[in-house]
């Protein structure tokens, strides 16, 4: 059974960093895109960032790019998402993804963590 | 402000079909294919459509979804109850080298 559980959440002030972590397991994670997607309370998806199966292809949406790094360890077969210089409008759910692809088809995802951002 | 727009809601009565619309632009919908998620209260998004008309396993072909131009769209033919959720499409953007989301449209079964 494929099953995602990403863990690091938690209340963090402005300027602070927090790294989330996504653990995979019943499938070959070697094999897959993986991305993460946030949701902020009441409001919609935004996908945040993704990475290739080998880790040589990156892609960030404008408003993280330089501030958090996507990151993945096929042996261990974890994700991973480090956020710095978080900001107040960065609280959300943050979900983790299996794609089939850069473009989507994400078939997967886990239950989420919540990130606060707040002082 | 989302790069995909879709209505922010919908709704209809059991048995009824109803469709969702998503409009892009040609860098994102109009270059490539679109997928619909649905996301249950409280619960993770799951996909519902893939590659703009593909249905996963265990999705019920009540389901459906196509596309044209720089647009797609849901169909959700013999409405039931638990077919309230929200929905979101999504697709690749060529000229912001991103995933992109609509901004959710909110189904209501009366």
């Amino acid at each position: 059974e494929v099953q995602l559980e990403e863990s690091g959440g938690g209340l963090v002030q402005p300027g602070g960093s927090l790294r989330l972590s996504c653990a995979a397991s019943g499938f070959t994670f070697s094999n897959y895109w993986m991305s993460w997607v946030r949701q902020a309370p009441g409001k919609g998806l935004e996908w945040v960032a993704n990475m290739r199966q080998d880790g040589n292809e990156i892609y960030y949406v404008d408003s993280v790019r330089g501030r958090f790094t996507i990151s993945r360890d096929n042996a261990k077969n974890s994700l991973y998402l480090q956020m710095n210089s978080l900001r107040s409008e960065d609280t959300a759910v943050y979900f983790c993804t299996r794609d089939y692809y850069y473009g989507g088809n994400s078939d997967y995802w886990g239950p989420g963590t919540l990130v606060t951002v707040s002082s | 402000q989302s790069v995909l727009t879709q209505p922010p809601s919908a709704s209809g009565t059991p048995g009824q079909r109803i469709t969702i619309s998503c409009s892009g632009n040609r860098s994102s919908i109009g270059s490539n294919v679109v997928d619909w998620y649905q996301q249950l209260p409280g619960t993770a998004p799951k996909l519902l459509i893939y590659e703009n008309d593909q249905r996963p396993s265990g999705v019920p072909d009540r389901f459906s979804g196509s596309k044209s131009g720089t647009s797609a769209s849901l169909a959700i033919s013999g409405l039931q109850s638990e077919d309230e959720a929200n929905y979101y499409c999504a697709s690749w953007d060529d000229r912001l080298y991103g995933r992109v989301f609509g901004g959710g449209t909110k189904l209501t079964v009366l």
